[in-house]
């Protein structure tokens, strides 16, 4: 069945790291990818998507990249802030319409 | 700014009892979904509408979970009788389908916690 892995958290960077959270799927076809945040004590927010192969979703200084030929979205920030501390979810959505989600990746970044 | 929001925000209750949770989708969306969230297993998605037709709700115990939306504005899922295991947030999602780029809106979640 379709599937979303992603790296195990949690993930403990300082400010101004680099930031890599790896995400591989399986699907049948070719799924939308996607990355939401989770903030404490909040629901989930979308970060951002990718639709196709080779799309970039970008969005407040994050990237991910659609590779089809590695099936993978991994998750990237060149400078991480106190701010993000957050779980990071990678999720696709399948043929049938449903979001299928990673197990999400804890993220905290220290001053 | 729309969002979706979800009553209760925390609810406490004994095993046995019944709890109702209640979900108003961002207006002139036609799709909901209802979630669950645990540290072991993580985000699981128990039901989803659409037009308020139940889609797929296969994800949901059926012995004691049900899940409605008795119009466009409001969407329930109940358990009855509750049970400690049930203790979750549960997450209610709203969106417009549109080809394979729908989006998803959370709602805040409802804190359940069955003693």
């Amino acid at each position: 069945g379709d599937s979303v892995t992603q790296m195990e958290g949690p993930v403990t960077l300082s400010e101004e790291a680099f930031l890599t959270i790896n995400c591989t799927y399986t699907a049948t076809g070719y799924p939308s990818l996607f990355w939401y945040v989770q903030y404490p004590g909040e629901g989930l927010q979308l970060l951002l998507k990718a639709t196709k192969a080779d799309d970039k979703g970008s969005n407040k200084g994050f990237e991910a990249t659609y590779r089809k030929e590695t099936t993978s979205f991994h998750l990237e920030k060149g400078s991480v802030q106190v701010s993000d501390s957050a779980v990071y979810f990678c999720a696709l959505r399948n043929q049938g319409g449903k979001l299928i989600f990673g197990q999400g990746t804890e993220l905290s970044v220290k001053p | 700014d729309a969002r979706v929001t979800q009553t209760p925000r925390h609810k406490v209750t004994e095993m046995g009892q019944e709890v109702t949770m209640r979900c108003q989708p961002i207006l002139g969306h036609n799709t909901v979904f209802w979630y669950r969230q645990t540290m072991m297993q993580g985000l699981e998605l128990l039901a989803y509408f659409r037009n308020r037709a139940p889609l797929d709700d296969s994800g949901m115990p059926k012995d004691r979970f049900s899940a409605e939306m008795p119009d466009a504005t409001l969407a329930t899922l109940k358990i009855q009788p509750s049970e400690p295991r049930d203790s979750a947030v549960y997450f209610c999602a709203s969106g417009l389908p549109a080809a394979s780029t729908d989006t998803q809106y959370f709602g805040p979640g409802t804190r359940l916690t069955v003693l």
